[in-house]
């Protein structure tokens, strides 16, 4: 059993196009996160979400948007895409945020998106 | 915000040998540190972890140590096989920063039979 599935796993598409990448995680866990990471592996936090409500939202653009619609899933659409969107996302899962803070990070296995 | 520092970047090592990563954190509240290894085509995923109640963990060929006052942890991998060529980050969750876990910029290890 897969416990954070992220689908597609890869998507090409092109500048300007709009698209989503879906995640969900069988864990159980209430807080879920977007990574990015880019061509030197850097992952670099996006969102976090906590039962469904945004906690955290680094500097990105506000052409990316997470939508939580309960707290297993939490997918991500990005409009207007651009070259420097090109990356691998990967969506990830833990325990309740606060109060856990000692709680791992499980991640899916990644969308590596390319926009040409 | 959290400044995690991760060294060295890539670490190439014969087969039986051992390799250290350290990395070093800014955030003194920080309690908890793990290390993540990623495999190609992977995500991340959990290999060891230390609480700041603990100075030395070990799992096997993996260990872990922790220097509070220094602010600083590392990764310890004996007997290194050439399955252990990969990825490794570390990480913590800084109080400061709602817990968010912040990642060091990985080491690439690789393992020559």
């Amino acid at each position: 059993d897969t416990a954070v599935s992220q689908t597609p796993k890869y998507l090409v598409t092109q500048m300007g196009n709009d698209k989503s990448i879906k995640c969900e995680q069988n864990l159980g866990h209430d807080t879920m996160y977007w990574y990015k990471q880019d061509s030197k592996k850097f992952l670099k936090i996006m969102f976090s979400y906590n039962n469904k409500e945004l906690i955290i939202n680094e500097t990105v653009p506000n052409r990316f948007s997470p939508k939580s619609p309960d707290k297993a899933h939490l997918n991500l659409h990005i409009n207007s895409l651009e070259l420097g969107d090109s990356a691998v996302y990967f969506c990830a899962s833990s325990q309740a945020q606060q109060g856990a803070d000692r709680s791992p990070l499980h991640f899916g296995n990644g969308t590596r998106l390319t926009v040409t | 915000g959290e400044n995690v520092e991760q060294h060295p970047s890539t670490l190439s090592v014969q087969e039986g040998d051992s390799a250290v990563i350290k990395c070093t954190y800014s955030d003194s509240a920080s309690n908890y540190f793990p290390w993540y290894k990623q495999e190609l085509g992977k995500g991340p995923q959990l290999i060891i972890d230390i609480r700041s109640n603990v100075g030395e963990k070990k799992d096997q060929r993996i260990a872990v140590t922790l220097n509070k006052t220094a602010k600083h942890f590392s990764l310890h991998i004996t007997e290194t096989q050439p399955e252990d060529s990969a990825v490794y980050f570390c990480a913590v969750r800084p109080p400061r920063r709602s817990y968010i876990p912040t990642f060091g910029r990985g080491t690439s290890l690789i393992v020559h039979p």
